[in-house]
C-alpha cells in the first residue's frame, strides 16, 4: 500500500459533463501528479501542484484543472467532457522541492471513467 | 517519434525463467529511470528507481540503465506466477518527483 488514496473508484459520465476527481495523499508529501492513462497505454501527465501552487503541465487543454489543498488533498476537474477523456486517472504524491534527487512518486489505484 | 518506446508483448514465460524487459528514449536530458509494475486495475508500483548510468539490484530484480545507447532495462530472475502484470518503464529529466515520461507498458504472464 503506498498511503495514496482516490475517489471514486468508478465513474460514469455522458459528453458535455463535468466531473470532479479527488485523491489523498501521504502525509508530508507537498506534491501531487495527475495522469491519465488511456486502455493499453502508459500514463501520460497532465499537471502537478507543489504546494498548493500548479508547477508544470502536461499537453492537456485548459479543461483539465486541479487544486491542492493543505491538508494533502487534491482535485482534478474536467469539463466539457469528451468521448476520449474514458480512462484511468492517476495521482501520484512524493515529497517534492528541489533539493531531494532521490524523491520518486507513489500511485494511488486510480478512478476509472467512462465518457458515454 | 515517441519520447519513450516500450514493446507493449505480450510476453509469457515459463516459471523460473530469466525475463528481460527494455525501452529506449530519444530525450538525452532523461536522467532518472524508473521501472514500476502495475496489476489489472490497479496503480502503478514502483519498483526499481535508478539515477545516471549503471547497474542496480534488489532481490530477483536488475534493472540497467545505458545513457550512451539511450536504453534501459529489466531483468527478472526465477520468475514467479505472481510476477504476472504490465511494467512500465518511466524516466524524468529533473529528478524522480517531477513529471514522468512512461513507455507503453510490455504486459508479462509467467505461467506455473
Amino acid at each position: 500500500e503506498t498511503g495514496v488514496t482516490q475517489s471514486p473508484t468508478h465513474l460514469i459520465k455522458t459528453r458535455g459533463q463535468q466531473v470532479t476527481l479527488r485523491c489523498s495523499s501521504q502525509s508530508g508529501h507537498n506534491t501531487v501528479s495527475w495522469y491519465q492513462q488511456a486502455l493499453g497505454q502508459g500514463p501520460q501527465f497532465i499537471f502537478q501542484y507543489y504546494r498548493e501552487e500548479e508547477n508544470g503541465r502536461g499537453n492537456f487543454p485548459p479543461r483539465f484543472s486541479g487544486l491542492q489543498f493543505p491538508n494533502y488533498s487534491s482535485e482534478l476537474n474536467v469539463n466539457a467532457l469528451e468521448l476520449d477523456d474514458s480512462a484511468l486517472y492517476l495521482c501520484a504524491s512524493s515529497h517534492g522541492g528541489l533539493a531531494l534527487s532521490t524523491d520518486t512518486q507513489y500511485f494511488g489505484p486510480g478512478t476509472r471513467l467512462t465518457v458515454l | 517519434q515517441k519520447e519513450v518506446e516500450q514493446d507493449p508483448g505480450p510476453l509469457s514465460v515459463p516459471e523460473g525463467a530469466i525475463v528481460s524487459l527494455n525501452c529506449t528514449y530519444s530525450n538525452s536530458a532523461f536522467q532518472y529511470f524508473m521501472w514500476y509494475r502495475q496489476y489489472s486495475r490497479k496503480g502503478p508500483e514502483l519498483l526499481m528507481y535508478t539515477y545516471s548510468s549503471g547497474n542496480k539490484e534488489d532481490g530477483r530484480f536488475t534493472a540497467q540503465v545505458d545513457k550512451s545507447s539511450k536504453y534501459i532495462s529489466l531483468f527478472i530472475r526465477d520468475s514467479q506466477p505472481s510476477d504476472s502484470a504490465t511494467y512500465l518503464c518511466a524516466m524524468s529529466v529533473d529528478q524522480a518527483g517531477t513529471a514522468l515520461i512512461f513507455g507503453k507498458g510490455t504486459t508479462l504472464s509467467v505461467s506455473s
